[in-house]
């Protein structure tokens, strides 16, 4: 089950900027683990967008980051694009579940 | 460049078994952790498995532990997932994932994902 809570949908129009939550709790987000954020691209893998809370591996735009705050984290991504519609999901571990979890995805249209 | 081949995907009764592999090529395979994650037909994302870089833990989500075993040969660069007793919710793309650090323990995320293979569970 997914423990993260991400909105099902957010939009916007090109060069815009959407920012995406994820609602976690005191065993995952609250507890200091990372944060990790994903872009799935239809009928494509996940793609890791951005690390440690914050960080962007090499190749990502400067468009996409990240924060936390407390038990929440969010996806900013500015100038949005037509080819930055795909889902996003975030994950971290969670230790009352000894496992890692994954949000309920976010669905990123672009008008 | 870093690449994961999965393997083994197929259609299976509810109560049989399967056998998923995963290729690495394009990175110091030993040196990390890799995942299993699926992902049922327009859902999200689930966990399912972790292994140590040495094979020596595993780790499983609650709804696979005691069905699934996930195993490594580091001398053939390779990763298994061993399903039994499966399921209708099992059906899903199956996606082996590479840590995002060398030598982890849980806790941290999913660097490089292979393109996934199918399993559908059904009579």
């Amino acid at each position: 089950q997914s423990v993260l809570t991400q909105p099902p949908s957010v939009s916007g129009a090109p060069g815009q900027r959407v920012t995406i939550s994820c609602t976690g709790t005191s065993s995952n987000i609250g507890a200091n683990y990372d944060v990790y954020w994903y872009q799935q691209l239809p009928r494509t893998a996940p793609k890791l967008l951005i690390y440690d809370h914050s960080n962007r591996p090499s190749g990502v735009p400067d468009r996409f980051s990240g924060s936390r705050s407390g038990t929440s984290a969010s996806l900013a991504i500015t100038g949005l694009q037509s080819e930055d519609e795909a889902d996003y999901y975030c994950q971290s571990y969670d230790s009352s579940l000894s496992g890692y979890v994954f949000g309920t995805g976010t669905t990123v249209t672009v008008l | 460049q870093v690449q994961l081949v999965e393997s083994g995907g197929g259609v299976v009764q509810p109560g049989g078994s399967l056998t998923l592999s995963c290729a690495a090529s394009g990175f110091m395979f030993i040196t990390y952790g890799m995942h299993w994650v699926r992902q049922a037909p327009g859902k999200g994302l689930e966990w399912v498995a972790f292994i140590r870089y040495d094979g020596i833990n595993d780790y499983y989500a609650h709804s696979v532990k005691g069905r699934f075993s996930v195993s490594r040969d580091n001398s053939k660069n390779t990763l298994w997932l061993h399903m039994t007793s499966l399921r209708a919710e099992d059906t899903a793309l199956y996606y082996c994932a590479k840590d995002f650090r060398e030598y982890s323990y849980p806790g941290g995320g999913f660097h490089i994902w292979g393109q996934g293979t199918m399993v559908t569970v059904s009579s």
